[in-house]
């Protein structure tokens, strides 16, 4: 089955640490590059991080760039989001999300269920 | 980075109505647009790319035109299932970016 599963978000204090991950199954995972995207309580998506297919490219946001790292496991067909000094406005169900294509990096046409990080003390 | 500015913010409309959304971007991303859909608790599905290719398995009711700056989404006769909230996104160039949404309701 074609399918992204996010795991690794939870409540952590501000200026803590959190290891998000995206198990891929499927498709031939290092063909495409990846995204996390994420959405707030109430708000919109927003688009924050992405990485080539080989892992050698990487593409943050500005509101996460310094602070957050994303790579990927393609043996494992995993991708990752390393997030440290985690702030309030952090607070977002984090997606993973595939390229219809490979040779395009964008238009989603598979996302995960998300998973839930909170940032507060 | 693209800014991306979708109108209306929110619309109230009935079923069967054709209802339009516009997506302007800041500057030029040819036709790397891409149209979502998405309900309350539930992750984005995709409809358009490509600025007007229909996403496998979405109803023909939607459609979308547009290239350069100017970007439309057209949902010819509005169903029950239909009511959601609309983003477009670009991807001609990182940092990728969304519009903040448009909310579709029921009249």
């Amino acid at each position: 089955e074609v399918q992204l599963l996010e795991s690794g978000g939870g409540l952590v204090q501000p200026g803590g640490s959190l290891r998000l991950s995206c198990a891929a199954s499927g498709f031939t995972f290092s063909s495409y590059a990846m995204s996390w995207v994420r959405q707030a309580p109430g708000k919109g998506l927003e688009w924050v991080s992405a990485i080539s297919g080989s892992g050698g490219s990487t593409y943050y946001a500005d509101s996460v760039k310094g602070r957050f790292t994303i790579s990927r496991d393609n043996s494992k067909n995993t991708l990752y989001l390393q997030m440290n000094s985690l702030r309030a406005e952090d607070t977002a169900v984090y997606y993973c999300a595939k390229p219809g294509t490979v040779t395009t990096p964008g238009g989603f046409d598979l996302w995960g269920r998300g998973t839930l990080v909170t940032v507060s003390s | 980075a693209i800014r991306m500015t979708q109108s209306p913010s929110s619309l109230s409309a009935s079923t069967g109505d054709r209802v339009t959304i516009t997506c302007r971007a800041s500057q030029g991303i040819s036709s790397y647009l891409a149209w979502y859909q998405q309900k309350p608790g539930k992750a984005p599905k995709l409809l358009i790319y490509a600025a007007s290719t229909l996403q496998s398995g979405v109803p023909s009711r939607f459609s979308g035109s547009g290239s350069g700056t100017d970007f439309t989404l057209t949902i010819s006769c509005l169903q029950s299932e239909d009511f959601a909230t609309y983003y477009c996104q670009q991807y001609y160039s990182y940092p990728q970016t969304f519009g903040q949404g448009t909310k579709v309701e029921i009249k």
